[in-house]
């Protein structure tokens, strides 16, 4: 099956610090790319939608200014949180679809935000 | 808006036994709808997709169906082993100009030795 990589798995950083996280497709090309967030026992939470080459689609609620999405290959998209702050500590996770219309989305393994 | 629920939150059953997870959705206007894995600390495996022209799918012993006029889907986990023990998410995509997948909180699996 397709293969969608992320980095880092885990990262810790400083108040006030930005931090970018990387996500792959291994093996196929993604058309469009998703970065959700997930918080203890809660569900996945969509944060925004990228096209390559296209800005990001922000869900509501959620800053663009703070959380920076760049997509600009089919193989590789983004998430820089910028100016990071305790509540922004949370697993991210980022999936990918491929055109081929079937609207499966492949997921990474997550990354572990801790902001100090 | 879609909605999708699962219910219960929890469950524990003796290693052996078969079971039903159940997965509800509000709009029946969907591409497909997925059935995950996720154990703790980690990301999502898929577990099966059934496009909305679809009944259902079988992967090992696991089968999932989907019902779209009542709103619903079930994942059968045959003769469950302590190793099935995880989180179950299920996750509906819908059609229309706001096209996304909608998760579920999920369902906590524990299979008892």
């Amino acid at each position: 099956g397709a293969v969608v990589s992320q980095h880092p798995s885990r990262v810790i950083c400083k108040s006030g610090t930005s931090v970018k996280i990387e996500c792959r497709s291994l093996d196929f090309q993604a058309t469009t790319m998703f970065w959700y967030r997930q918080f203890p026992k809660k569900s996945l939470m969509l944060m925004a939608t990228s096209n390559e080459g296209s800005k990001a689609t922000y869900e509501q609620g959620v800053e663009k200014d703070k959380f920076l999405i760049n997509h600009a290959s089919l193989t590789l998209s983004t998430l820089t949180v910028t100016s990071a702050h305790p509540e922004d500590s949370s697993f991210y996770i980022c999936s990918a679809r491929d055109g081929t219309g079937r609207y499966e989305q492949y997921f990474g393994p997550g990354t572990r935000l801790t902001v100090t | 808006k879609q909605e999708v629920t699962q219910i219960p939150a929890a469950l524990s059953v003796p290693e052996g036994e078969n079971l039903v997870l159940n997965c509800s959705f509000t709009d029946s206007a969907i591409y497909n709808l997925q059935w995950f894995r996720q154990d703790p600390g980690k990301g999502l495996t898929s577990l099966l997709l059934i496009q909305s022209s679809q009944r259902e799918q079988t992967s090992g012993r696991l089968n999932a169906s989907l019902d779209k006029s009542s709103g619903r889907s079930t994942l059968y986990i045959a003769a469950s082993q302590p190793g099935d023990s995880a989180t179950y998410l299920c996750a509906a995509y819908s059609t229309g100009a706001n096209s996304k997948l909608t998760f579920g909180k999920g369902i906590t699996l524990s299979v008892r030795p």
